[in-house]
């Protein structure tokens, strides 16, 4: 079993819509959380840290399940320049914080 | 002008051959990080490093050696290149801290090992 998984997609969506992505890890561990954005054949960016109380930014929302061992991320209002994969990232308290990367969710948005 | 770079940003090499892929970074981040990326695999990491006297492997370090000259120079060798270890590369900077630090990423080097 990976320790960071994903449904890889592809989402294909239109623009408007509302998208949701899951993400479950495997180590109970796990001390913090991220969702990265990487656009094709480009370095992965920081989207948003994923707190326990949940955290929105704009048509963002991030939550974690900790009992579940989950993350989603929830678009809303989905535009064209969402188009992009995902990463769910996971550091956990090894080694001065071990970080998975799961293999990423794409998402297209089209009009 | 970008906070981590890699050199070169692409390379097509032919089995056997040693290669050196170059990191540098100007965030003043004592850490630094060495990741391959597959599709359908994700990132895996190959070296880190915390200072410049601390090297460390990570899940796939086989077939790679890392240098670290100065805190802002981290280099990834290839001794003897396969085809297997055609990827996309990148070198990721990332400051002491909590755990909600976030990783900066290089643009990325896109070797193939014919």
């Amino acid at each position: 079993r990976k320790e960071v998984e994903q449904d890889p997609g592809p989402f294909n969506v239109p623009e408007g819509a509302t998208v949701a992505f899951n993400c479950t890890y495997s180590n109970s561990a796990s001390q913090s959380f991220f969702w990265y954005r990487q656009d094709c054949r480009k370095e992965p960016k920081l989207l948003m840290s994923v707190y326990s109380s949940g955290n929105e930014d704009g048509r963002f929302t991030a939550q974690l399940n900790r009992a579940s061992q989950y993350i989603s991320l929830l678009i809303r209002d989905s535009k064209l320049s969402d188009s992009a994969t995902y990463l769910c990232v996971v550091n956990n308290p090894t080694g001065g914080f071990k970080t998975i990367f799961g293999a990423g969710t794409r998402l297209f948005v089209k009009a | 002008d970008a906070d981590v770079t890699q050199t070169p940003r692409n390379r097509i090499t032919k089995t056997g051959k040693r290669i050196m892929l170059e990191c540098s970074q100007t965030k003043g981040h004592d850490r630094m990080y060495w990741y391959r990326q597959d599709p359908g695999l994700g990132l895996r990491l190959i070296y880190y490093s915390f200072d410049v006297k601390d090297i460390n492997k990570g899940e796939i370090s086989d077939g790679y050696s890392v240098s670290r000259q100065a805190q802002a120079k981290f280099s990834l060798s290839l001794e003897s290149a396969i085809p297997n270890q055609t990827a996309l590369y990148f070198c990721a900077t990332r400051a002491v801290g909590t755990g909600y630090n976030e990783q900066f990423f290089g643009p990325g080097t896109r070797l193939t090992v014919l």
